[in-house]
């Protein structure tokens, strides 16, 4: 079963801050939070990942608490593109499998 | 291109058909997954590969599926006597390493659909 819960569906005026939350009360340690999303007919795309820190890149920031029990991922100018599926995911330490739950579908509005 | 391909990119079967789908990974990545992503669900782990060596195929959902990787590099899934339950899209990603620091990358996945 997924280690993380995301809210089914979120809206977003463009332009604005998208800021999707998720739920990970059951993290070790040595997880990391990974977040992905999917455009229709695509593959799953790398957003971002840490493990304790906040992290920043290109596309996303990615803010933990700091009992890393739950994160939220900031798309700071979310445009039409940016709608999608958007996955959040730990990484399993026990094994190699990287488990996805339903998601958050999220819906950029003009 | 640099990025993971799949091929073919639609496949459609008679049921009873065998069906096997490629994977060609980022050039020097160690690890490769299938997975299997059914209409409006999110993708369900089938298969791990770390270089040939397959680790861990617990997600595979009957002995009709069998997963290859014979050098390292390209993998091939197979599904032998397929079934219209087997119909999704089939997705195989690849990272660099088996560290849990290593982002997955995907391909576009093959979309398989069982007459």
């Amino acid at each position: 079963d997924a280690k993380t819960t995301q809210p089914p569906s979120m809206d977003c005026a463009e332009g604005r801050a998208a800021n999707l939350p998720c739920n990970h009360s059951t993290i070790s340690g040595n997880e990391y939070v990974y977040w992905y999303r999917q455009i229709h007919s695509q593959g799953p795309q790398y957003i971002i990942h840490g493990l304790k820190n906040n992290e920043t890149n290109e596309m996303a920031s990615l803010i933990i608490t700091e009992d890393r029990k739950s994160s939220t991922l900031i798309l700071p100018h979310a445009t039409l593109r940016d709608t999608a599926v958007y996955y959040c995911i730990v990484r399993d330490t026990g094994g190699f499998k990287t488990i996805f739950g339903a998601g958050t579908r999220l819906f950029v509005k003009a | 291109g640099a990025g993971v391909s799949q091929s073919p990119r639609y496949k459609v079967a008679k049921r009873g058909q065998d069906v096997a789908l490629r994977c060609d990974p980022i050039s020097g990545h160690v690890s490769l997954f299938w997975y299997q992503q059914a209409l409006g669900q999110g993708p369900e782990f089938l298969t791990y590969f770390q270089n040939e060596a397959q680790l861990d195929k617990s997600g595979l959902p009957s002995d009709r599926f069998f997963a290859e990787r014979p050098e390292g590099s390209v993998s091939t899934l197979k599904i032998q006597r397929t079934q219209q339950e087997d119909s999704a899209v089939y997705l195989c990603a690849s990272s660099l390493d088996r560290g849990y620091n290593s982002p997955l990358h995907f391909g576009n996945g093959t979309r398989l659909t069982v007459t």
